[in-house]
């Protein structure tokens, strides 16, 4: 079945710093890859959807200066949160999907604990 | 605004017992909705997933149904075991496949 990978599993740093986040779709090419956050005991919120080769469409209420997101070839979609503070602490987890928007199945990745001190 | 609730926030039940989740969600324009499981720290697993067209899925011991026109949808387990504690996601997809998840029921099931 189709694979999709997340690094770090999981990470800490200092408020301030940026931190990169990788998801990479290990067998399939995926068009589209999406991002979502969970805070704890709380459901996924949709961040931003890319696109490969195209710029992000982002979320309302969602900061694209602060969460950076690359999609530059159809495995490869990278997160940057960038002057991380204690708030941005959550778990980011990424999907994917290959094909067109006709294609229903998104694959999950198995997601990012960020910790910033 | 597409808005996904889910009842119970959490359920426990002794193992062998049959039980039902339930979603429900404000606009009945949806493409497809799935459920998916969850376990702690983990990513996200998809169980069953219903096109808008279609009324219900089984997959062993998983039934999902969908009653679109009422916003309606639920997770049937029979005899639930220990291995199915989790927490338990819908979630209605838009247009360019963007997923509404609901809030999640989180699932105990005890030997």
């Amino acid at each position: 079945g189709a694979v999709v990978s997340q690094h770090p599993s999981w990470v800490i740093c200092k408020s301030g710093t940026s931190v990169k986040i990788e998801c990479r779709s290990l067998d399939f090419q995926a068009t589209t890859m999406f991002w979502y956050r969970q805070f704890p005991k709380q459901s996924l919120m949709l961040m931003a959807t890319s696109n490969e080769g195209s710029k992000a469409t982002y979320e309302q209420g969602v900061e694209k200066d602060k969460f950076l997101i690359n999609h530059a070839s159809l495995t490869l979609s990278t997160l940057t949160v960038t002057s991380a503070h204690p708030e941005d602490s959550s778990f980011y987890i990424c999907s994917a999907r290959a094909g067109g928007p006709g294609t229903d199945t998104q694959y999950f990745g198995p997601g990012t604990r960020l910790t910033v001190l | 605004k597409q808005e996904v609730t889910q009842i119970p926030a959490a359920l426990s039940v002794p193992e062998g017992e049959n039980l039902v989740l339930n979603c429900s969600f404000t606009d009945s324009a949806i493409y497809n909705l799935q459920w998916f499981r969850q376990d702690p720290g983990k990513g996200l697993t998809s169980l069953l997933l219903i096109q808008s067209s279609q009324r219900e899925q089984t997959s062993g011991r998983l039934n999902a149904s969908l009653d679109k026109s009422s916003g309606r949808s639920t997770l049937y387990i029979a005899a639930s075991q220990p291995g199915d504690s989790a927490t338990y996601l819908c979630a209605v997809s838009r247009q360019g496949g963007k997923l509404i998840f609901g809030q999640g029921t989180e699932l105990s099931v005890k030997p």
